[in-house]
């Protein structure tokens, strides 16, 4: 299956910006999606369609794309939004449907 | 609010088979939404086990197809997971999750999660 890749950690100081990237051939074809999963907890959804904030997401939380890279943007990073963030998208580059999730990026705010 | 709720299985024996119900509350399982299983393997990323509509036509992850079987409950507004032949492999949080596909494709609501441990 095709894949999507991501940086596996990313810091950032409290209040500054951060950008976690998402690359993957299927993005030229299909939109992004991006999830939250704090440890021991379920992912939530923080981004759909590559940059609409689902109700009750922060507006610090913003997202785009162009070709095959999307990418996820904090603005004024809080304690809170210390955690994994996963892409996700579909894709039918094998003549087949499929799902694929980026392996994840450990956010760290210091 | 919709809520999905895993159960099933903490422990299931190798060879044996993985069976799990995701039960959905607040949303009728007709609606138009998909329904979809995603696992996370300890420590590891998420990956996509299978999806299906409310007609009962899945689609599953190329990996998985050959011991993997989904159906849905109209009935008991649920829909369930078996998964054959497992090995320590399989040993993951398993998540229900429903889909939004319209002319994008994204998880909106998740399941807590439930352990299974593939061992003897």
């Amino acid at each position: 299956s095709s894949e999507l890749t991501q940086d596996p950690a990313v810091s950032v100081v409290l209040g500054q910006t951060v950008t976690i990237t998402c690359q993957g051939d299927s993005l030229r074809s299909y939109s992004a999606s991006w999830y939250q999963q704090k440890p021991g907890q379920a992912p939530v959804l923080v981004i759909y369609a590559n940059n609409n904030r689902p109700s009750g997401i922060p507006d610090r939380f913003s997202g785009s794309s162009s070709g095959n890279t999307a990418s996820l943007t904090i603005t004024g990073a809080q304690a809170d939004d210390e955690a994994d963030y996963f892409c996700n998208s579909r894709d039918t580059s094998n003549n087949h449907l499929d799902v694929v999730f980026g392996g994840g990026t450990k956010l760290t705010v210091l | 609010q919709v809520q999905l709720q895993e159960s099933g299985p903490g422990l299931v024996q190798p060879s044996g088979t993985l069976s799990l119900t995701c039960a959905v509350f607040g949303d009728p399982i007709s609606s138009h939404h998909w329904w979809s299983w995603v696992r996370q393997s300890p420590g590891k990323g998420l990956e996509w086990i299978g999806e299906i509509y409310h007609s009962g036509v899945p689609t599953y992850n190329p990996s998985l197809k050959n011991r993997l079987t989904m159906s849905v409950d109209k009935s008991k507004n649920q829909f369930s997971l078996n998964l054959t032949s497992v090995t320590a492999a399989d040993t993951a949080i398993y998540y229900c999750a429903r889909i939004v596909w319209t002319a994008h494709y994204y998880f909106d609501y998740w399941g807590q999660g439930t352990l299974v441990t593939v061992s003897s």
